[in-house]
């Protein structure tokens, strides 16, 4: 079974520009999350999307991210326009979600994309 | 929100020795899964366990809901070993008492391991 896929795996970017990430979690799982990973601490969620519905974007900075999972599978995430602060590394991670009766809510990552702004 | 506290913060061991690592919790959790972070950044799952003991060759790992711990135990570590190891509960609920999924990560404990 292929795990998350995520691209790029790093970006170098000048601050003030924009830049896309784009995440494909495991084939029919249908909760996806993207995490922020600043160096030196543990991962911190921005954004949770069931199939292609928003479940929690308190976390997300809206006046400079945004995220979207078009048709419940791929997800992309953006930051327009990127400050030094956003620097990190995104992370990708999915779950099954509901399995019959159950929920099902463990956590499988992708490799993450090294985002450093300059 | 609920707060996660790992200790020890690192950890250093000769190979073939064995540690213990321990993740506090403030509130019940729904879930909770220990990784490990490889030096590439990759997290790896290691245990998903709530409640109860599991075993996965060296790696065993214990939740005890009630008192708001787990422990991992790593036996005769490698120097594959070394990296960083995140525990991550999941403690939010919607009105109808289903969980969201949403992991909240511990500071994690680094463990390097020499030969």
């Amino acid at each position: 079974e292929a795990g998350v896929a995520q691209s790029p795996r790093y970006k170098i970017i000048e601050k003030r520009q924009s830049v896309a990430f784009w995440c494909n979690p495991i084939s029919g799982h249908a909760t996806l999350y993207w995490y922020q990973q600043i160096l030196g601490q543990g991962p911190k969620l921005l954004i949770q999307f069931q199939n292609n519905g928003v479940v929690d974007d308190s976390q997300l900075p809206k006046d400079r991210f945004s995220a979207e999972r078009l048709k419940g599978v791929d997800s992309t995430l953006k930051i327009q326009p990127a400050k030094l602060e956003d620097s990190a590394v995104y992370l990708c991670a999915s779950s099954p979600g509901r399995l019959g009766t159950s929920f099902v809510n463990e956590q499988f990552f992708g490799p993450g994309t090294r985002l450093t702004v300059l | 929100g609920i707060q996660v506290e790992q200790s020890p913060p690192d950890l250093i061991l000769q190979e073939g020795a064995n540690s213990t690592l321990r993740c506090n919790f403030s509130d019940s959790v729904n879930n909770l899964q220990w990784f490990h972070q490889n030096p590439w950044g990759q997290l790896i799952n290691l245990f998903y366990i709530p409640s109860g003991t599991k075993q996965n060759g060296r790696l065993s790992a214990t939740t005890v809901a009630t008192e708001r711990y787990s422990l991992l135990y790593i036996s005769s570590s490698q120097t594959t070993d070394s990296g960083v190891y995140f525990c991550a509960v999941d403690s939010d609920k919607n009105a109808g008492g289903t969980s969201y999924g949403k992991l909240t990560f511990g500071q994690g404990t680094i463990l390097t391991v020499h030969p």
